[in-house]
């Protein structure tokens, strides 16, 4: 059974205190590895889609990085605006445009 | 553009009510998608169509009814509600099947008491 598993669930950091958060997830023949911004009382944003192991892909502060079992989302020096919930999916079944997600790392970036 | 729609935002019901949750995308998407968000559970797909006149089920379509009459609306039925049917609800739509860059609507918070 595909299992898409985020952590931590939430995470604290000071404003400049870079982190990463975890996706890793147990698919048979991915077909991409998704991750979404959804903050609060807003439905999810689309940030970057990453197909092969190795790949890499930044936006402003975040990087996103694939392994062949997990992926990390990297936040170089957050400001407050990056607090959000950050979510990573995977399609099910293989090669299809639903999506399923995981519950999502909860990051606060605190002044 | 506006992008994709979703009303009402809020709503209430009681049990055994029905009603429809609305959703319009003007992208002219192929591809439209429902889905469930509960509280430490993933999004959860409802049912989703790959074009007018077509729809199939998710992973919980259980209690909920679609069509898809024209490309820009996908509204979803709630036939006969219950309390377990309480979530935040998400519309998604994609230019077709294979994009993979799914724009999500700002959600329609249901209780059903």
């Amino acid at each position: 059974e595909d299992q898409v598993t985020q952590s931590p669930e939430a995470l604290r950091l000071q404003e400049g205190e870079s982190s990463s958060l975890n996706c890793s997830y147990t698919v048979s023949g991915l077909r991409g590895l998704f991750w979404y911004r959804q903050d609060p009382g807003k439905g999810p944003e689309f940030l970057f889609t990453l197909y092969s192991a190795g790949e890499e892909k930044e936006k402003e502060r975040l990087k996103a990085t694939l392994t062949k079992k997990e992926s990390f989302l990297h936040i170089t020096a957050p400001k407050p605006e990056d607090s959000a919930t950050y979510l990573c999916a995977v399609p099910s079944p293989p090669g299809a445009n639903n999506l399923f997600f995981g519950t999502g790392t909860r990051l606060t970036v605190i002044p | 553009n506006a992008g994709v729609t979703q009303t009402p935002k809020f709503q209430v019901l009681k049990t055994g009510q029905s009603m429809t949750l609305q959703c319009a995308q003007d992208m002219n998407h192929e591809y439209m998608s429902w889905y469930r968000q509960d509280p430490g559970m993933g999004l959860r797909l409802i049912h989703y169509s790959v074009g007018a006149g077509i729809t199939d089920q998710g992973e919980v379509p259980n209690g909920y009814n679609v069509s898809r009459s024209t490309t820009e609306d996908f509204p979803l039925r709630l036939l006969s509600a219950a309390p377990s049917q309480t979530s935040v609800y998400f519309c998604a739509s994609s230019r077709d099947r294979t994009n993979e860059k799914l724009f999500f609507g700002s959600g329609t918070q249901l209780s059903v008491l």
